[in-house]
């Protein structure tokens, strides 16, 4: 049963420090996508991918947000610095397409 | 991407045949409407897409009137494994990109014993 696996599932880290939040899509998946839920805003997405290309990141705040993919089985996002307002899950799905999408289990991210 | 309005939470008992509506009036011709369920610290689950008419899986069926403004979620004879926050999206997220894609608020099914 092929699965989006996410790391870490939970992140504390102090305002200012650099996170990175790692995905590993399904193989075989050509769409990535990042997303980031909180109780005030729900899901929100913040930027995804088809083929490796970034297509769009209009949902990310450009300036401390960066979203990579190096390779197929890898998909990176990273805030630096981070602040208290990034505390939240963040999601990384991958799919064929941008309908049907298949979720990770997340990485809780606490900023203090 | 066409907003949708769906209830913010519905109650039901074990056994009953559940129906989740979905307003979104301003969809466009190429809009498809998909469905999730997301239960706690878990992330959504894709659960049925369709674009017109009736679509039904092993796990839902989705009803979709001609004029496609609005949709329904059916679950049969639901558990009380079918706790859950269900979203109704609409759109062609490569049309028209992040900043339009909403997931909502969705509808907080509670099953009761």
């Amino acid at each position: 049963d092929a699965r989006v696996t996410q790391t870490p599932r939970h992140k504390v880290t102090e305002m200012g420090q650099e996170v990175t939040m790692r995905c590993q899509p399904i193989l075989g998946h050509n769409t990535v996508f990042w997303y980031r839920q909180t109780m005030m805003q729900g899901l929100e997405l913040l930027a995804y991918f088809r083929n490796r290309a970034p297509l769009d990141d209009s949902g990310m705040p450009k300036d401390r947000f960066s979203a990579e993919m190096p390779d197929a089985t890898l998909a990176t996002l990273k805030i630096q610095p981070s602040e208290p307002r990034d505390s939240a899950v963040y999601f990384c799905a991958s799919g064929l397409g941008s309908y049907e999408q298949y979720f990770g289990p997340g990485t809780r991210l606490t900023v203090t | 991407l066409a907003k949708t309005t769906q209830p913010i939470s519905m109650d039901s008992y074990e056994g009953q045949e559940v129906n989740i509506t979905c307003s979104h009036n301003n969809i466009a011709t190429n809009d498809y409407i998909t469905w999730y369920q997301q239960f706690p610290s878990q992330g959504p689950r894709f659960i049925i897409q369709g674009y017109k008419t009736k679509v039904t899986n092993e796990v839902a069926s989705l009803f979709i009137p001609a004029d496609r403004k609005s949709s329904t979620l059916s679950l049969p004879r639901v558990s009380l494994s079918d706790t859950a926050v269900y979203y109704c999206l609409v759109g062609d997220l490569f049309q028209t990109g992040a900043n339009n894609l909403f997931f909502g608020t969705g509808t907080r099914l509670t099953v009761i014993p």
